[in-house]
């Protein structure tokens, strides 16, 4: 059984550059969720993806966006990045429907904007 | 607004003490609440649920309604148990977890 991944695990961009997370989902995963943890925060929620559509979003700006693959691994897009957007950002993925709640998380992409 | 509180960032305790860390919530409805751990340079995962009722390497959590609370319980800590637990609440709309800011448990020998 493969656990999730995520790509890069560091990343520093200035401030107005667009960025891309990669994220590949546990086997046997059709849903991916998304989350940034700032520093000394727990995770918030950003969006989910199911059979590569959009499944719930949380409070962000439409500058945050993602995609889902036929192989269900997804990315994470940003683009006029914030100072603000620096944090870890946590890709989990889980079951559909009611085995949700049992998400899987790799082990998260750390971006700092300058 | 649905949301996870965590009164305290941080709790020491010694090995063998009890512990017990805090967690409301405010939901409308009826709310499924969780606890993810995070062990020291390890991934986030899930300890428990509220619905299965089960105890995981000790630890358990009632779920009260009338007090909104979820706190999870260890009668003895062990220095294993030091990570940082955070309590989660899903999202009566798809599978959105909402994290409370996460608890920092140091049990010292």
């Amino acid at each position: 059984e493969t656990g999730v991944t995520q790509s890069p695990t560091h990343l520093i961009k200035t401030r107005g550059q667009q960025v891309t997370l990669r994220c590949s989902s546990q086997s046997g995963h059709n849903t991916v969720s998304w989350y940034q943890q700032a520093l000394g925060q727990g995770p918030q929620f950003i969006f989910q993806y199911y059979r590569e559509e959009e499944n719930g979003r949380g409070n962000f700006p439409p500058r945050f966006s993602g995609l889902q693959f036929p192989n269900y691994s997804s990315e994470l897009n940003v683009n006029a990045l914030e100072l603000d957007d620096s944090a870890l950002y946590l890709c989990a993925s889980s079951l559909p429907g009611p085995l949700t709640y049992e998400q899987y998380f790799g082990p998260g992409t750390r971006l700092t904007v300058t | 607004a649905q949301r996870v509180t965590q009164p305290e960032k941080l709790l020491s305790v010694f090995k063998g003490a009890p512990v017990e860390l805090k967690c409301n919530y405010s939901y409308s409805g009826s709310p499924e609440l969780f606890w993810y751990v995070q062990y020291s340079r390890q991934r986030l995962q899930l300890l428990l649920r509220h619905i299965s009722r089960e105890s995981i390497k000790g630890f358990t959590a009632d779920l009260n309604k009338g007090e909104t609370s979820f706190h999870l319980k260890k009668p003895f800590a062990q220095e294993e148990d030091s990570a940082m637990y955070y309590c989660a609440l899903k999202d009566n709309q798809g599978g959105k977890l909402i994290f409370g800011q996460g608890t920092e448990l140091s049990v010292k020998p």
